[in-house]
């Protein structure tokens, strides 16, 4: 299995305070990747990083922020949580361009978050 | 974007039953496409995938075909069992992220 460590693995929070959900990888893979996912609607890109303080917005990026100020590291911050932000987040990583692509992406085991 | 589309809804059939899962996309180019599945409590694991038009993916008795002049690459499994229970993604490769379909939840009934 990939070494992709996600952390906290479940968290309870109130509206309107700030979560940071972390991910680890010790692959040294250059893409990672956060997703949300939520029933009826599969798995949608938050944000994604291609190296050390590159990062770029996915398709459901209000609302989040990230920051990968080391290879091994890639951060998800809520700066004010909402309850439309409950979901189960999952981080993924690659060693390749995802479009060029025989990449394949590496998933953690999910964060699941509750905004109350 | 590029996008994917499956079939709605959840699948149940019995053990030893033919599953099909249909996908069909949309893309400007000329994507590599892929199938994901989940166990339950899990992360996604990548199940099958194709490069380019044509290409046959299989893994685990599963298959799927890179269709371009239909737009297609539907899941099929001769044969299932109850631990194929799960649910699929499709999913296709697009500017540097892959963008998923909604997920089929797949029971297979003993």
């Amino acid at each position: 299995d990939a070494g992709i460590t996600q952390s906290p693995r479940h968290k309870v929070t109130e509206t309107g305070t700030p979560v940071t959900l972390r991910c680890h990888q010790t692959e040294n893979h250059r893409y990672m990747y956060w997703y949300r996912q939520d029933p009826g609607h599969g798995l949608r890109l938050i944000h994604y990083s291609y190296g050390v303080k590159d990062t770029d917005k996915g398709e459901v990026s209000d609302g989040y922020s990230v920051s990968r100020s080391k290879t091994e590291d890639f951060l998800l911050t809520l700066e004010s949580a909402t309850s439309s932000q409950t979901s189960v987040y999952f981080c993924a990583i690659s060693d390749k361009q995802g479009n060029s692509n025989t990449g394949e992406l590496f998933f953690g085991e999910g964060s699941r978050l509750t905004v109350l | 974007g590029d996008s994917v589309t499956q079939m709605e809804g959840p699948v149940t059939l019995s053990e030893e039953a033919f599953l099909t899962i249909n996908c069909t996309y949309t893309a400007t180019g000329y994507p590599s496409l892929f199938w994901y599945v989940q166990y339950p409590g899990e992360g996604l694991q990548l199940l099958l995938k194709a490069t380019k038009a044509d290409d046959k993916g299989s893994n685990k008795g599963f298959e799927a075909t890179y269709r371009k002049e239909t737009t297609s690459f539907h899941l099929e499994k001769g044969s299932v069992q109850v631990s194929d229970s799960a649910v699929y993604f499709c999913a296709l490769s697009w500017n540097n992220r892959l963008a998923f379909g909604k997920g089929n939840q797949v029971v297979v009934i003993p």
